[in-house]
């Protein structure tokens, strides 16, 4: 079965809110975390990333927070915008030999204004 | 710098043709990578090159060969097509120094018939 899973398939916000998505991961081995962001008709984006040993790390808008407990990943987006529109991906590394990032199937992220 | 550059952008086959993908790199990273992503789902890896000289199988490597050409390009071959192989096939590659990050090309649309 799939080792990377997200929560939702579909997520809609209002221009201006905050919003968060889901994965849950299944490996509890895996020590690299990255969200990636896909526009229509273009090769996945990386956002951010983040490792096993940290539980939280932030960039421009994007928070990403990690619960090795319960092998749960989100990706928070303050003041969300509609180019924000767009399909999120959560990998994880399995491999340390050829690290083959292991993708989930994605949350599409719907921004209205 | 282009960054990760594929060829062809789209492409329509019959079953039976074979065709090679191509793919280069101007970031003088040593990984690479070919995914398939189909409708709905997160990528899938098919092979990839650990660095230039090594190729190793992924999640989903029948029907599909690579060659590391040299350090900038890895190819896909596609022997004989088969309409399960209709995919939008993106390569990648990581610079293998301190960062396991993967960056992404803009990907071939591929039909077979």
């Amino acid at each position: 079965g799939e080792s990377v899973g997200l929560h939702l398939p579909t997520l809609s916000v209002q221009e201006g809110d905050n919003s968060i998505i889901n994965c849950a991961y299944s490996n509890s081995a895996s020590d690299y975390f990255i969200w990636y962001k896909q526009e229509s008709g273009k090769g996945p984006q990386f956002i951010i990333d983040i490792r096993s040993n940290m539980d939280k790390r932030q960039g421009q808008r994007v928070t990403v927070l990690l619960n090795k407990t319960v092998k749960h990943l989100s990706l928070q987006i303050a003041a969300t915008q509609p180019g924000d529109s767009a399909v999120y991906f959560c990998a994880e590394i399995q491999n340390q030999a050829g690290t083959a990032l292991i993708f989930g199937k994605g949350t599409t992220l719907s921004v209205s204004s | 710098n282009a960054g990760v550059t594929q060829t062809p952008k789209f492409q329509v086959l019959k079953t039976g043709q074979s065709m090679t993908l191509q793919c280069a790199q101007d970031m003088n990273h040593n990984s690479m990578y070919w995914y398939r992503q189909d409708p709905g789902m997160g990528l899938r890896l098919i092979y990839y090159s650990a660095s230039e000289g090594t190729t190793d199988k992924g999640e989903v490597p029948n029907g599909y060969n690579v060659s590391r050409l040299n350090k900038r390009e890895f190819s896909l071959r596609l022997e004989s097509a088969a309409p399960s192989q209709t995919s939008v096939y993106f390569c990648a590659t990581r610079a293998g120094w301190g960062t396991d990050t993967q960056y992404f090309g803009p990907g071939t649309r591929l039909t077979v018939l």
